[in-house]
């Protein structure tokens, strides 16, 4: 069974730093592009990151380049989301996804964690 | 950036009735197109990827269709389980990817 957990989510003030952790089970976790996907409060999803198997290839939605970053490492089975410079307009519902590719090369996210909370408050 | 734009935002419907979600992308995504519906308080889940494709599990009432500019999401027989709010995604631009609003599905 696909399993996606995030943890690493909290308070912080603005300016401040949080690393968000998304472990994987129950897939082969280097044979998949990871993303991360944000949700505000009472606010629709937005795409935040994703990265490539090797971490060769990542990209990001215009307002959080240069604050955030993508990585992973296969051999824990992880996907991390380091998060600086925090604003308010930050705070959300972390969630990590698997993308699936499959036959059609059309990409979609296909398994979801539950979320991690992060809060941008002072 | 793609953008894409769902309509309705909101609907108010019954047991039974066929309802259809449109969303349009500002540009052609070919058939990059994912439907996911999300419940309150839940994560999204996926419906339909590759504007028409059903995804495993998801009951055959869903489909869907379009390519270009212009998708529809189609539930043929509107059941109590499918409230939530249902966002379509293009997975198109340069890997870099974008939600629509969200329509929101009472029943």
């Amino acid at each position: 069974e696909v399993q996606l957990v995030e943890s690493g989510g909290g308070l912080v003030q603005p300016g401040g730093s949080l690393r968000l952790s998304c472990a994987a089970s129950g897939f082969t976790f280097n044979n998949y592009w990871m993303t991360w996907v944000r949700q505000a409060p009472g606010r629709g999803l937005q795409w935040v990151a994703n990265i490539k198997q090797d971490e060769s290839e990542k990209y990001y939605v215009d307002s959080v380049k240069g604050r955030f970053t993508i990585s992973r490492d296969n051999a824990q089975n992880s996907l991390y989301l380091q998060i600086n410079s925090l604003r308010g307009e930050d705070t959300a519902v972390y969630y990590c996804g698997r993308i699936e590719y499959g036959s059609s090369g059309r990409p979609r996210i296909d398994f979801w964690g539950q979320g991690t909370l992060v809060t941008v408050s002072s | 950036d793609i953008q894409m734009t769902q309509s309705p935002s909101s609907l108010s419907t019954s047991v039974g009735d066929r309802v259809t979600i449109t969303c349009r992308a500002s540009e052609n995504i070919n058939r990059h197109l994912n439907w996911y519906r999300q419940k309150p308080g839940k994560a999204p889940e996926l419906l339909i990827y590759g504007a028409s494709n059903l995804q495993d599990g998801v009951p055959s009432r869903f489909s869907a269709s379009g390519s270009g500019t212009y998708f529809t999401l189609t539930i043929s027989s509107l059941q109590p389980d499918d409230f939530g709010t249902y966002y379509c995604q293009q997975s198109f631009g340069s890997l870099t990817w974008t939600f629509g609003q969200g329509t929101k599905v009472e029943v």
